[in-house]
């Protein structure tokens, strides 16, 4: 059974703060890694989705790293804002399965101003 | 605007009663998928389809029903087989390439009473 684990669960940081939080995965048969966020009352949108080992992808103040190898990825936020409340979601692809995704259950992250 | 359409957001159902969740996109994506949510876990897939006329059934396909007449629309129908019927499901569509990132609809929180 293929496990995708995210930790923490849930943080709580104060605006300005960098903070990160680790996506770990079957290190076997790796096809893709994808973050989402998921901010509450909306929909889930897609980070960044990462194949390569060694990829770094930035998108603002946000950005990932890939380790295939040893089965984990970062998500950093650098100066954490109220608007960055959400829950973080990552999920990996085998590639087998018509590449359907395998989902953790998610970081919450909540920014006091 | 382009985008997935998922209604109602909040559906009521008598214990015993199917009900139909409807899925729309307009992206002109040919992968769709429902996913189902429960507290303190993971989206997990229910089915999918690559392509029209054809789905496959995911992780916990059992006592729901799903069809893929037309690209657009993937309706997701749950019987009175799902024995724990009531969470929060959301529909996601994809190009057919599978390391691509999936677009999510805004969910439909099911109830059974």
């Amino acid at each position: 059974i293929l496990n995708v684990e995210q930790s923490p669960q849930s943080l709580h940081v104060q605006e300005g703060d960098s903070t990160n939080f680790t996506c770990s995965f079957p290190s076997s048969n790796f096809y893709a890694l994808h973050w989402y966020r998921w901010e509450t009352a909306k929909s889930p949108e897609a980070l960044f989705v990462m194949t390569l080992n060694g990829d770094e992808k930035k998108k603002g103040r946000i950005s990932a790293t890939l380790n295939t190898k040893e089965g984990y990825s970062y998500l950093y936020i650098k100066g954490s804002q109220p608007e960055d409340s959400a829950t973080y979601l990552c999920a990996f692809s085998d590639g087998g399965s018509q590449g359907n995704l395998i989902f953790g259950k998610g970081t919450k992250l909540s920014v006091k101003p | 605007d382009g985008g997935i359409t998922q209604s109602p957001k909040y559906l009521f159902r008598k214990e015993g009663q199917n009900v139909t969740l409807s899925c729309e996109q307009n992206l002109n994506h040919d992968a769709m998928y429902w996913y189902r949510q429960d507290p303190g876990q993971g989206l997990r897939l229910i089915y999918y389809s690559q392509i029209v006329n054809d789905f496959q059934k995911g992780d916990i396909a059992e006592g729901y029903s799903v069809s893929r007449e037309k690209k657009e629309s993937f309706p997701l129908t749950v019987t009175s087989a799902q024995k724990n019927p009531t969470a929060f499901y959301l529909c996601a569509s994809s190009p057919v390439a599978a390391y691509n990132e999936q677009f999510f609809g805004p969910g439909t929180r099911l109830t059974v009473l």
